[in-house]
């Protein structure tokens, strides 16, 4: 009964190949949040969306991109992922009347070789 | 920029032991939370307190928050060794929307 879900758990991609992270929920919250997280550190918000409203962080790299083709659904894709790019991916969603609480998927372990 | 800042930076305790964990914030807030991450897995909320309220309890957590210091602490008490994970503390502010601002976390380890 996972409630935000994140598939692959584990993906390796090569150098410079696109690859695509996604993300589903059965919350039916209305926002839904992108994280990159690198061991031992705070997860760093990439982009978010409110309803259908794509919201990016001034300091995510053009190399990362998103869609939310549905409420249930988003995606991450990192269009040429280098070395730096190896990290948790963490997908997030929440709601305003719930104050914004953020639950959270399993994450997925990117890699790259 | 992450507005939060915890301390210690690691913890390691006894099981029975209480742990306390720090964070201190930057901006003004709304609300501050706290989460916690297994290894390798993604974080699970623990606790919100708002910005008017200075204590909360929820089974073995106890948070306070001190808007005029800017921080709030985490208490586990009695704890156990399933309670080893990495806690995060996270601020939304009038400034933020939607956004949380996580604190760099503090590790903490409790031996069996």
């Amino acid at each position: 009964d996972a409630m935000v879900i994140q598939n692959p758990r584990y993906q390796v991609t090569q150098f410079g190949k696109p690859v695509t992270l996604s993300c589903s929920q059965t919350l039916n919250h209305n926002v839904m949040y992108w994280y990159q997280q690198k061991s031992s550190q705070a997860p760093k918000l990439l982009f978010h969306y409110y309803d259908k409203d794509f919201n990016n962080e001034a300091d995510t790299p053009d190399n990362f991109q998103s869609r939310r083709p549905n409420t249930s659904f988003c995606f991450l894709d990192i269009r040429s992922p280098g070395l730096g790019d190896a990290a948790m991916y963490l997908c997030a969603t929440s709601r305003a009347t719930l104050a914004f609480i953020q639950y959270f998927g399993a994450g997925t372990r990117l890699s790259v070789l | 920029s992450q507005q939060g800042e915890e301390d210690p930076q690691a913890l390691s305790i006894q099981e029975g032991e209480n742990a306390t964990m720090n964070c201190s914030y930057k901006t003004s807030i709304n609300n501050l939370q706290w989460y916690r991450q297994n290894s390798g897995r993604g974080l699970v909320h623990l606790i919100l307190i708002r910005s008017n309220e200075r204590e909360k309890h929820s089974g073995r957590l106890r948070v306070t928050l001190d808007t005029s210091k800017k921080s709030s602490s985490l208490l586990i008490t009695a704890s156990r060794a399933a309670d080893t994970a990495s806690y995060f503390c996270a601020t939304d502010g009038e400034t933020s929307g939607s956004r949380l601002t996580f604190g760099e976390g503090t590790q903490l380890t409790v031996n069996p």
